[in-house]
């Protein structure tokens, strides 16, 4: 099993929909949880961070639930612009450093 | 703030060539990564250093190597490039470990090894 998985998509919706994707990791001990975005030939971007009791930003809002070991990103209102790849990130602090794994990405292509 | 700063964008290798990929970040950052993204593929970790004199390998660091003379300079170093090599190369940094803070990505450097 992968330490990070996700759906690689495509996830193709309409313009305005709402479209959700999961990550799921292995590792239970893994602390911290992120969403990055990564738009074509362009390096990836924080999106947001994942915090245990959820958090929203505007159209987007994450979810962790630590007892099934997966994060969730939800689009509302999706946008043209939102069109882009989802990279899942998950980060377990270790005795002298970090371990950060990044999952493989979704795919999500926004049509008018 | 430049941020994370890569050099060259571009570049084309000859197999058996060498080169030096520069990554230099002005935020003071004590964490600094090099990661290849293949297409298709998550990012894998190459070398990581957590302050200036300390470097640690990742998942992937055969064929590479780096040093961390200065808190923002982390070179990557490919010896004897290879085919397989060829891949982008992304450069990141990040605050100690503070957990609400994720990495701060430079453009990236495209590789071709023919």
């Amino acid at each position: 099993r992968k330490e990070v998985e996700q759906d690689p998509g495509p996830f193709n919706v309409p313009e305005g929909a709402t479209v959700a994707f999961n990550c799921t990791y292995s590792n239970s001990a893994s602390q911290s949880f992120f969403w990055y975005r990564q738009d074509c030939r362009k390096e990836p971007k924080l999106l947001m961070s994942v915090y245990s009791s959820g958090n929203e930003d505007g159209r987007f809002t994450a979810q962790l639930n630590r007892a099934s070991q997966y994060i969730s990103l939800l689009i509302r209102d999706s946008k043209l612009s939102d069109s882009a790849t989802y990279l899942c990130v998950v980060k377990t602090e270790g005795s002298s450093a970090s371990k950060i794994i990044f999952g493989s990405g979704t795919r999500l292509s926004i049509r008018p | 703030n430049a941020g994370v700063t890569q050099t060259p964008k571009f570049r084309i290798l000859k197999i058996g060539q060498s080169m030096t990929l520069q990554c230099t970040q002005d935020m003071n950052h004590n964490y600094m990564y090099w990661y290849r993204q293949d297409p298709g593929m998550g990012l894998k970790l190459i070398y990581y250093s957590v302050g200036a004199g300390i470097t640690d390998k990742g998942e992937v660091p055969n064929g590479y190597n780096v040093s961390r003379s200065t808190t923002e300079d982390f070179p990557l170093r490919l010896e004897l490039a290879a085919p397989s090599q060829t891949s982008v190369y992304f450069c990141a940094s990040s605050l100690n470990r503070d957990r609400g803070y994720g990495y701060t990505f430079g453009s990236g450097t495209r590789l071709t090894v023919v």
